[in-house]
């Protein structure tokens, strides 16, 4: 199994470009997740789903969109890449939505907007 | 878990000292209670959890105790070593999935 896999691992953007971010899992899970980590700071919520068509806003879901269309697959869309936006970016995945379980993550995606 | 507490921000301490790192919840519905380590660069991985109904559990030099009462519980580690130092992040997801993570402590333990 892969378990959790993000592409790209590294992307530079200039400013008011758009691009996706692709997370998918071989392992089935109901629940993703999408967080952002700036610099020496914590994981802050994006988005997450709890299955395949619903997807909720965390506590930091201004500038991005999601879609959950399989099981398998949760995007992450920037439209108007910002500054602000430079982060880590992981996605994480759950069969609980983390209740009872692990959730496990991806291996990132580093993006800096210019 | 819509609101997680975590403290202290930073902790330094000397290998073979313990070190203790909390973390507070809201939702009176949760029962599940991972911490995280994040190694420099590397994704965060659970390294030990703990459910409702115990009190306390232990692995190797790691142990996690619960407080329902008081909605807290404290991450354990004893002995520490300089490959203890890292970003530990508690976690709670309450009764809703939504899983949120505590501000993180970064340790450093000093050789």
């Amino acid at each position: 199994n892969a378990g959790v896999t993000q592409t790209p691992k590294f992307r530079i953007l200039k400013i008011g470009q758009s691009m996706t971010l692709q997370c998918t899992q071989d392992m089935n899970h109901n629940y993703m997740y999408w967080y952002r980590q700036d610099p020496g700071m914590g994981l802050k919520l994006i988005y997450y789903s709890v299955g395949a068509g619903i997807t909720d806003k965390g506590e930091v879901p201004n500038g991005y969109n999601v879609s959950r269309s399989t099981t398998e697959d949760f995007p992450l869309r920037l439209e108007l890449a910002a500054p602000s936006q430079t982060s880590v970016y992981f996605c994480a995945s759950s069969p609980t939505g983390g209740r009872l379980t692990e959730a496990f993550f991806g291996q990132g995606t580093r993006l800096t907007v210019v | 878990g819509e609101n997680v507490e975590q403290h202290p921000s930073t902790l330094s301490v000397q290998e073979g000292d313990s070190a203790v790192i909390k973390c507070t919840y809201s939702d009176s519905a949760s029962n599940y209670f991972p911490w995280y380590k994040q190694e420099l660069g590397k994704r965060p991985q659970l390294i030990i959890d703990i459910r409702s109904n115990v009190g306390e559990k232990k692995d190797q030099r790691i142990a996690v105790t619960l407080n329902k009462t008081a909605k807290h519980f404290s991450l354990h580690i004893t002995e520490t070593q300089p490959e203890d130092s890292a970003v530990y992040f508690c976690a709670d997801s309450g009764n809703t999935g939504k899983l949120i993570f505590g501000q993180g402590t970064t340790l450093q333990v000093k050789p």
